[in-house]
């Protein structure tokens, strides 16, 4: 079946311009996560969707970040004004549950110039 | 403050060796511990999950350990191999900020070497 996929691969963009990252969860599963790693960093929590419940939006680092989820189907980060440190690869994963194992997509590497 | 600790300096051993890796926490009282293994440029993968009251659980080469008094876990890989060579993550469930989630450790890097 299909994993955890993620839109675009890689992106590059002009500081002070919007972007928006797109994460397709495993079908069924109720629990959506994003995060951030920069370069040789651990992950980041940025926003955690479960079910039809309020997102927990603790991790976003600004309120130039935001995200949405349809339901129980697909995902957008999005950030805008983009600055040089937002610069990193933004991860997403899905889980059945909120403790159940995460299954993790490719990632998306975001580069601001 | 609630805390997730893993040995930030890399772990070198020598192929064949048992590789030992260690998750601390402090102010949680997870239900589950989960371990995960992340290469360059990927996302992590899962690799165990241990409940609260087993003791340890081993999936072929791999065994882990979860110690709630100590509020520990104890990753080993035996007869390491240089494919071994990645960061272990580790995570737990946690109820933080009203809202039961899983929460990731640094990672500890692992290299293996023949």
């Amino acid at each position: 079946g299909a994993g955890v996929s993620q839109s675009p691969s890689n992106k590059v963009t002009e500081k002070g311009k919007d972007v928006e990252l797109r994460c397709d969860p495993i079908s069924g599963h109720t629990a959506l996560y994003w995060y951030r790693q920069r370069l040789g960093q651990g992950l980041e929590f940025l926003i955690y969707f479960q079910g039809n419940s309020a997102p927990d939006k603790s991790g976003l680092p600004s309120d130039r970040f935001s995200a949405e989820r349809t339901g129980e189907s697909v995902s957008t980060l999005t950030i805008q004004r983009t600055q040089q440190e937002d610069s990193a690869v933004y991860l997403c994963a899905s889980s059945s549950s909120s403790y159940n194992e995460q299954f993790f997509g490719p990632g998306t590497r975001l580069t601001v110039l | 403050s609630q805390k997730i600790e893993q040995n930030s300096e890399a772990l070198n051993i020598q192929e064949g060796k048992t590789a030992t890796l260690t998750c601390n926490y402090t102010n949680y009282s997870p239900a589950y511990l989960q371990w995960y293994r992340q290469d360059p440029g990927r996302g992590p993968v899962f690799l165990l999950l241990i409940r609260e009251n087993e003791k340890e659980k081993r999936k072929e080469r791999l065994k882990v350990t979860f110690d709630t008094t100590l509020k520990q876990s104890l990753f080993h890989i035996t007869a390491s191999q240089p494919a071994d060579s990645a960061t272990y993550l580790c995570a737990l469930d946690a109820l933080s900020g009203g809202y039961n989630k899983l929460i990731f450790g640094a990672g500890t890097r692992l290299a293996v070497h023949p």
